[in-house]
């Protein structure tokens, strides 16, 4: 059974500094792209970043270009997103997501990310 | 930059079927376009109900069905029931890579 299992969200202020990880199992996690997807209070899916199975590739939003870094231990089966400078606009939950051809085939719960002074 | 559209709400009769589509700003959305389902219940990570066009995911009950209807994509659901009371969010490719959300329709079964 497929496990994404997030964690590291919390209250930070702006300006500031979180690293979330994701906790994989259930399938060959260095095969698969991927992803950070994002939900803020009350909005719609926004698709944050992605990385390859390998690590080779990285994709960004535009809006966290720069300030976020997504990353992963395959060893460890896990996923990463560092996220620096924080503004009230990246609070949101946070969604470790899996890809698979032409889709987002599994989601983790969430964590959710509070940003404010 | 490409927009993918999407009702905000609708409204079903428990039993009834419904429709619910999805389109693009500029274009009409094709199967090359690899439209996907997602619903969302209140307070729950979203669950993949349908990819490329019409196939159903895992566990996904027959009830639930995609296709391209005229220059959208749709998802429609047969026998409409109260726990399908979510949102939904389609997602579409819309070239060089990029894949984009539509901005969710709030099903009300009622």
């Amino acid at each position: 059974e497929v496990q994404l299992v997030e964690s590291g969200g919390g209250l930070v202020q702006p300006g500031g500094s979180l690293r979330l990880s994701c906790a994989a199992s259930g399938f060959t996690f260095s095969s698969y792209w991927m992803n950070w997807i994002r939900q803020a209070p009350g909005k719609g899916l926004e698709w944050v970043a992605k990385i390859k199975g390998d690590g080779s590739e990285k994709y960004y939003v535009d809006s966290v270009r720069g300030r976020f870094t997504i990353s992963r231990d395959n060893a460890k089966n896990s996923l990463y997103l560092q996220m620096n400078s924080l503004r009230a606009e990246d609070a949101a939950v946070y969604y470790c997501v899996k890809w698979r051809e032409a889709c987002f085939d599994y989601w983790g719960q969430g964590t959710l990310v509070t940003v404010s002074a | 930059q490409t927009v993918v559209t999407q009702k905000p709400s609708f409204s079903v009769s428990p039993g009834g079927t419904l429709t619910l589509t999805c389109g693009l700003s500029s274009g009409s959305v094709s199967t090359t376009n690899y439209p996907s389902w997602y619903q969302q219940t209140p307070g729950q990570a979203p669950r993949t109900l349908i990819y490329t066009t019409n196939t159903r995911s895992s566990g996904v009950p027959d009830r639930f069905s995609g296709s391209i209807l005229g220059n959208e994509a749709a998802l429609t659901i047969t026998g409409a029931q109260a726990d399908d009371e979510s949102d939904y969010y389609c997602l579409l490719y819309v070239g060089y890579g990029n894949w984009v959300f539509g901005g969710g329709t709030k099903l009300t079964v009622l």
